[in-house]
């Protein structure tokens, strides 16, 4: 258990639907990150919150928002989804602010499927 | 955009075999990290390397980081099932940390 909780684990939805992922980040930890993985885009950063302020954004789609609540869990939601959404969506959580290499924990992910 | 690219793709090799996968970009990295992944989990974190030149050992795992801070390679010596895995390396500060597909590695018994 790495410390980092992401529910559910498994999701599987319909084309044009919204679903909300979540993350509680590891004890301490005032950063959270999501990042999606697919099998042809390997893992991609989307978005980057630190105590409750966004800090940085990737490739992450504008169907696609994120917010970091007063108790530092995080939520992404997805909506108007498409086949091509379907991925793996991974929280991760750092004690720092971002910069330097600090260390990421991972959760163990959500498997999201859209049909 | 910083790009890495991680060679080779998949490696399936026999317990007991010695194997190097390699981290590459046309960029300069502050650091680059390693990570590992199993089926079913989250990246976990191996080692972070910032010094060009540097070696970092991890038991049986081996990790080198280029002179010029654009590569980096990781060797195993006498793979056992348990290094089974995605192995990853990403380079760059935590929020923008850039992430090569990965090598896929299985070990057989």
């Amino acid at each position: 258990d790495s410390g980092v909780t992401q529910t559910p684990k498994h999701l599987i939805t319909a084309t044009g639907q919204r679903v909300t992922l979540r993350c509680s980040p590891r004890s301490g930890d005032l950063s959270v990150y999501w990042y999606q993985q697919s099998l042809d885009q390997g893992l991609q950063f989307l978005i980057h919150y630190y105590n409750g302020e966004e800090r940085a954004k990737g490739n992450i789609l504008e169907r696609f928002s994120a917010q970091q609540f007063p108790d530092l869990h995080s939520e992404l939601n997805l909506s108007s989804l498409e086949l091509g959404d379907s991925a793996l969506y991974f929280c991760a959580s750092s004690s720092g602010t971002g910069s330097g290499a600090n260390v990421l924990t991972f959760g163990a992910g959500s498997r999201l499927t859209v049909l | 955009t910083q790009l890495l690219e991680q060679s080779p793709q998949f490696l399936s090799i026999q317990e007991g075999e010695n194997l190097t996968v390699y981290c590459n970009s046309s960029s300069v990295f502050s650091s680059l990290q390693w990570y590992r992944q199993e089926p079913g989990e989250g990246p976990v974190l191996l080692v972070t390397v910032v010094t060009g030149g540097e070696v970092k050992k991890l038991k049986r795992l081996t990790f080198q980081f280029g002179d010029a801070r654009k590569d980096s390679s990781l060797h195993i010596t006498a793979a056992q099932p348990g290094d089974t895995g995605l192995y990853l390396c990403a380079g760059g500060s935590n929020y923008k940390l850039t992430f090569g597909k990965g090598t896929l590695l299985t070990v057989n018994p």
